[in-house]
């Protein structure tokens, strides 16, 4: 598959530990954020969300964070699992036309 | 599964031929995207349809033009391909009313 991997940074943690992405967004009128898994040879694919009118976000194993004063997004994931090895997008998206301008990425690897 | 499906999976191209990718999303998800992914980078935007008109577009050439059409299908043609257009290109697609997009698998063109 392909290696979207390649020259992003990458974090590596071990299997049941928690994990902690950041990203900084660029556009003080953003108003929409989303993080985004990415597997080798796959898709985007949407795991959580959260608008400017919030500061944090709860799913399924999942936390998101916003701190709209310095423009910073995190993305917590508990009990991390192999299965979660992929790369990571924060997306931005300003003014209800849902054109999301995507951030560089981070890879994850989970070691067993 | 996103309901989003892409062909062909991979395609081979030389330098100055079209191409044309083909993106089927679910019904009732009136909106389409297309975003041109290059290896270690995040998706960039390239346009999006809405019920079959164009509804935005991104920093890409006129070279790159698509079509949506009234049975949930769309897609994205490509002229006078250049070597850098190789790349992953995703469609995804929006439901109306709602903010989530689903991404297809891509389609993986590389041009020689």
């Amino acid at each position: 598959g392909e290696s979207v991997g390649l020259h992003l940074p990458t974090l590596s943690v071990q299997e049941g530990d928690n994990s902690i992405i950041n990203c900084a967004y660029s556009n003080s009128a953003s108003d929409y954020f989303i993080w985004y898994k990415q597997e080798s040879g796959k898709g985007p694919q949407f795991i959580i969300d959260i608008r400017s009118n919030m500061d944090k976000r709860q799913g399924q194993r999942v936390t998101v964070l916003l701190n709209k004063t310095v423009k910073h997004l995190s993305l917590q994931i508990a009990a991390t699992q192999p299965g979660d090895s992929a790369v990571y997008f924060c997306a931005e998206n300003t003014g209800g036309s849902y054109i999301p301008t995507f951030g560089r990425g981070t890879s994850l690897i989970v070691h067993p | 599964e996103t309901g989003v499906t892409q062909s062909p999976t991979h395609l081979i191209k030389t330098r100055g031929q079209q191409v044309t990718l083909r993106c089927s999303s679910q019904s009732g998800h009136n909106t389409v995207s297309w975003y041109q992914q290059a290896l270690g980078q995040g998706p960039q935007f390239i346009f999006q349809y809405y019920r079959e008109e164009e509804n935005g577009r991104g920093n890409f050439p006129p070279r790159f033009s698509g079509l949506q059409f009234p049975n949930y299908s769309s897609e994205l043609n490509v002229n006078a391909l250049e070597l850098d257009d190789s790349a992953l290109y995703l469609c995804a697609s929006t439901e109306t009313g709602e903010d989530t997009q689903y991404f297809g698998p891509g389609t993986r063109l590389t041009v020689l």
